[in-house]
This record gives C-alpha cells, structure tokens and sequence, in this order.
C-alpha cells in the first residue's frame, strides 16, 4: 500500500461548482498536511498548509484534516476555469522533512 | 526574490550521456529537496541537503545518479551515465528560515523543474 492515496481523475466540473479533492494516508506520524497546484508544465506551488487537524480556510479554498481517520481534503467554492490544474496532497512528519506526495488529481472546469 | 532557479528547462540526450542539473536554492533557505516526477511513480524524493550536507540520500535510484552542494546558493544533480529509464521532470525545491511564506512555516518552493529525455 503506497503511503498517500489520491484519485487521479480527472475530474471534470462546470464554472462554479463545488470541488471536493480528497487523499487518504497510511501513517499516523503525520503531522504536516500540504496542497499543492500544479500548472501543466510548471512546478508545484503551495495552495494550503495545516498542522495537525482542523480546518483552514483562504478564500474560496478550505483545507480540512481528519488525524482520526487518516483522511485530508480541500474544497474549491465557486470553481474557475483559471483553477483547472493538477492538485497534489503532501505531508511530512516534522518541518523542513522530506514531502510525502499523492499521485495528483487532474481537474477541469469548464467555463 | 526570484524564487527557485532550475537549468536547464530541458534536455535531450542519448542514453550513456552525462547529464548534470543545476538549482539555485531561495536567499536564506538551508535546506534543499531534489524530487522526481514520473507518471507512473508521481512525485519523490531523491536527496535532501541541510546547510549544504547531505541528510538523506535513500531516494537515490542507483550509484548513476549523484548530487552535490558545494555551496548554500547551488547544487547539482548528475546523472552518469543516462539510460531511458531516467526520462522525467526533476524538481529542486528549497525551505528554511529566509523567506517567510504567506502561510504555515518552512514550506517548500519549488524550483520549474528540469525536463529530460533520454533517448
């Protein structure tokens, strides 16, 4: 069992949809959780970084954590075209450590 | 700042070819991550540096592959010789205390990545 799981897609939603992008992981050590963007072509910039569980919101991104279950998610609100990318979750154990990455998940929306 | 600089954008070689990769890591940031992506693996480590030292080298595939940090503003990536196997787009992302990010602490910056074909 790979570390972090992520549905690759692609995902493909209307302008201005509700996105749901989710990743499950296998060890509870854990504990920096990360969302990346990457634009085709181009390198991964941050989107989203969490520390432990809970929840954060930055505009129209919330990121939400589950210690409990294993499970991260981010959610994109009123989605734009300009959002379609490939999103990756990460994680690692302490600051400035190695990131653990999800294949990615492809997302389209469509204006 | 102009962030994390990786060259070259892209190369081509033929297979038994050496091929060296350059990153210039963030003013400031004490740690280096070199990274590899792939379709079919996605993103992973290589080799990480702190303050120039390599810290942990276990991403490394074979002795074909080996990286250097001579100073706090370069490192190195070198690949002898190539074989197709090594085609994919190579990342140097930095990290530490000399830039603040907009959010959370010690974040990694990554660098445009470095295409490679090996033919």
């Amino acid at each position: 069992q790979k570390e972090v799981e992520q549905d690759p897609g692609p995902l493909s939603v209307p302008e201005g949809a509700i996105v749901s992008l989710n990743c499950t992981y296998s060890n509870s050590a854990f504990q920096y959780f990360m969302w990346y963007r990457q634009y085709s072509r181009k390198g991964p910039e941050l989107l989203m970084y969490t520390y432990s569980s809970g929840n954060k919101e930055d505009g129209r991104f919330t990121a939400q954590v589950d210690k409990s279950s294993k499970y991260i998610s981010l959610f994109i609100r009123d989605s734009q075209p300009s959002d379609s990318a490939t999103y990756l979750c990460a994680m690692t154990f302490r600051e400035n450590t190695p990131l653990v990455f999800g294949k990615g998940t492809r997302l389209s929306v469509i204006a | 700042d102009a962030g994390v600089i990786q060259s070259p954008r892209h190369e081509v070689t033929e297979m038994g070819q050496e091929v060296t990769l350059r990153c210039k890591p963030i003013s400031g940031h004490d740690y280096l991550f070199w990274y590899r992506q792939t379709m079919m693996r996605g993103l992973e480590l290589l080799i990480y540096f702190n303050n120039n030292v390599p810290i942990d080298d276990s991403g490394m595939p074979e002795d074909r592959f080996s990286a250097k940090m001579p100073n706090a503003s370069f490192s190195t990536l070198k690949i002898q010789p190539s074989e197709p196997r090594d085609s994919a787009v190579y990342f140097c992302a930095s990290s530490g205390e000399g830039q603040k990010p907009h959010s959370g602490s010690y974040t990694q910056y990554f660098g445009p990545g470095t295409r490679l074909t090996v033919l």
